[in-house]
């Protein structure tokens, strides 16, 4: 079993669309939680972090995590054509020896105009 | 504020030979993390240094190697290239927090 499992989309949408991304983790040790979007040949461009179970918003974009169920999510407001790309979530062990970011496999978004 | 730099923006090597793959970090960070991200597989951790250590590092065989200089820039070495090394190599810096943010890659293409 993967740790962090993505649902893989392709994702498309109509602009203005509540765009709802998510993935589930397995061990309970994953403390902190990321969102990347990545543009096509891009490298990835950090969108938001939390560490607390509950809602985190910035912007058109809110973190919600539930440490319960091992499930985190990403919703994006008002998707944007700009919005599309591939989002990847990122969980970071709870050991401070252990800093490296275990990512998902990346949702593929597309808005259309 | 200048991001992550890598160079060089691509690479191209015949199986055998070695790469030598370079990442600057933002200015004051003292971490910097490499990752490969091959078709198929997604982004996987390859080392982390930190403060000129090495502190951990993936999954992958000991050809991977690397180095981080005093300056904070470091070296991403691959030995004896495979065909299954082609990928996207990206390095990414952090201050010690939780934040990880990302160069623009480096293509490394193996025939």
């Amino acid at each position: 079993q993967k740790e962090v499992e993505q649902d893989p989309g392709p994702l498309s949408v109509p602009e203005g669309a509540i765009v709802s991304l998510n993935c589930t983790y397995s061990n309970s040790a994953f403390q902190y939680f990321m969102w990347y979007r990545q543009y096509s040949r891009k490298g990835p461009e950090l969108l938001m972090y939390t560490y607390s179970s509950g809602n985190k918003e910035d912007g058109r974009f809110t973190a919600q995590v539930d440490k319960s169920s091992k499930y985190i999510s990403l919703f994006i407001r008002d998707s944007q054509p700009s919005d599309s790309a591939t989002y990847l979530c990122a969980i970071r062990h709870m050991d401070t020896g252990r800093r490296a970011l275990t990512f998902g496999s990346g949702t593929r978004l597309q808005v259309q105009p | 504020e200048a991001g992550v730099t890598q160079s060089p923006t691509h690479l191209i090597k015949t199986r055998g030979q070695q790469a030598t793959l370079r990442c600057s970090p933002i200015s004051g960070h003292t971490s910097v993390y490499w990752y490969q991200q091959a078709l198929g597989l997604g982004l996987q951790f390859l080392l982390w240094y930190d403060e000129g250590e090495e502190r951990n590092r993936g999954n992958f065989p000991p050809r991977f190697s690397g180095r981080q200089f005093p300056n904070y820039s470091s070296e991403l070495n691959v030995n004896a290239l495979e065909l299954e090394d082609s990928a996207l190599y990206l390095c990414a810096s952090s201050p010690g927090t939780l934040e990880q943010y990302f160069g623009p890659g480096t293509r490394l293409t193996v025939t």
